[in-house]
């Protein structure tokens, strides 16, 4: 069974100061890491899919790194609107489904 | 594209009532999932659908919920009879079989079972 694990829960950052949040996984035969967003009485939106590991991927403030048993989201120079939920996601070999950590709650302060 | 479409936003409804969440996932689409989100649970997959078809219905908690997927453009999740651990919120979400642009979500559907 796929299991995700997502550290720490909780984080709360001063504006610019950098920071990173952690995903562990086990899975069989990983076909693809995701880093989603969630804010307040929203759905989780896509920001990344890692496939291997040594892959990263950036979108504005945000890098996303992946080993063989971990991935990293780095948040550099955060600002107020980088406050969200942080959530990371396996697919595995068995099926085409999204298994789910229990999120990462970041609060920037300006 | 509209995105993934879930009906209602919010439902309030009495303990034994019968409840039907319903969402339009996006056109081309061939994957459809239903994901409930608890605080205690965080997002659990309950099933999903390729091709209109049930592939993976083990998150199912029980036998009073049931998803049905009719045609590519709906599909619903009914709960029958409700009880108040129900109380959730329900996302719906599709995908393309590569997942390479990710599953887009909607927006949820919050039920309260009182």
């Amino acid at each position: 069974e796929d299991q995700v694990t997502q550290s720490p829960e909780a984080l709360r950052l001063q504006e610019g100061e950098s920071s990173s949040l952690n995903c562990s996984y086990t899975v069989s035969g990983l076909r693809g890491l995701f880093w989603y967003r969630q804010d307040p009485g929203k759905g989780p939106e896509f920001l990344f899919t890692l496939y291997s590991a040594g892959e990263e991927k950036e979108k504005e403030r945000l890098k996303a790194t992946l080993t063989k048993k971990e991935s990293f989201l780095h948040i550099t120079a955060p600002k107020p609107e980088d406050s969200a939920t942080y959530l990371c996601a396996v697919r595995g070999a068995a099926g085409n489904k999204l298994t789910f950590g229990g999120g990462t709650r970041v609060l920037v302060k300006p | 594209d509209a995105g993934v479409i879930q009906s209602p936003r919010h439902e309030v409804t009495e303990m034994g009532q019968e409840v039907t969440l319903r969402c339009k996932p996006i056109s081309g689409h061939d994957y459809l999932f239903w994901y409930r989100q608890t605080m205690m649970r965080g997002l659990e997959l309950l099933i999903y659908f390729n091709n209109n078809v049930p592939i993976d219905d083990s998150g199912m908690p029980e036998d009073r919920f049931s998803a049905k997927m009719p045609n590519a453009s709906f599909s619903t999740l009914k709960i029958q009879p409700s009880e108040p651990r129900d109380s959730a919120v329900y996302f719906c979400a599709s995908s393309l079989s590569s997942g390479v642009y990710g599953y887009t979500f909607g927006s949820g559907t919050r039920l309260t079972v009182v």
